[in-house]
């Protein structure tokens, strides 16, 4: 089967400005989890999606950060405006039913603002 | 310390030799799981663990769990070049998700 796929693999902006990821979950997970790993430390959830609707997003930073997921699929990562310690990997994960499951990962965003 | 925390953060051992790390934490847990981490492959997971299970075996991995001291051991035997990666267990706590701890990471030297 196919996994979780992510766009841009890498990008590279200047503080201040927007960046957007992309993420398109394994077919029929239901459930969709943003994940930000700086280096050398482990994936801190951002956001978990279930279908359309948020389940968790407690530590998403609110003023900048934003995440949707129209029509329970795929979904997008904003960041507006960009700041040097958002530099980091951005994951993308999906999972068959609830979040105590296995997650499957995607390759990652690597996101370095200048 | 956080929630899943591993020990060491990092290990170096020769191809063949096994390789032992733990994971410690501080709350009940739903379950426990192990991910790998390189750069070719990602962040994949290995084994998950029941908070009613003691011991799991998947091909050369074998995950314990202690509930009563908190903590979780994932022995890697036998190992290979290819096992070289950062591990990362990952505590599923009721009615919250998933926390990942920093991780070990594995050398195998040839």
């Amino acid at each position: 089967e196919a996994g979780v796929a992510q766009s841009p693999r890498y990008k590279i902006i200047e503080k201040r400005q927007s960046v957007a990821f992309w993420c398109n979950p394994i077919s029929g997970h239901a459930t969709l989890y943003w994940y930000q790993q700086i280096l050398g430390q482990g994936p801190k959830l951002l956001i978990q999606f279930q279908n359309n609707g948020v389940v968790d997003d407690s530590q998403l930073p609110k003023d900048r950060f934003s995440a949707e997921r129209l029509k329970g699929v795929d979904s997008t990562l904003k960041i507006q405006p960009a700041k040097l310690e958002d530099s980091a990997v951005y994951l993308c994960a999906s999972s068959f039913g609830q979040s105590y499951n296995e997650q499957f990962f995607g390759p990652g965003t690597r996101l370095t603002v200048l | 310390s956080q929630q899943g925390e591993e020990d060491p953060q990092a290990l170096s051992i020769q191809e063949g030799e096994n390789a032992t790390m733990n994971c410690s934490y501080k709350t009940s847990i739903n379950n426990l799981q192990w991910y790998r981490q390189n750069s070719g492959r990602g962040l994949v997971h290995l084994i998950l663990i029941r908070s009613n299970e003691r011991e799991k075996h998947s091909g050369r991995l074998r995950v314990t769990l202690d509930t009563s001291k908190k903590s979780s051991s994932l022995l890697i035997t036998a190992s290979r070049a290819a096992d070289t990666a950062s591990y990362f267990c990952a505590t599923v706590i009721y009615g919250q998700n998933f926390v990942f701890g920093p991780g070990t990471r594995l050398s195998v030297l040839p």
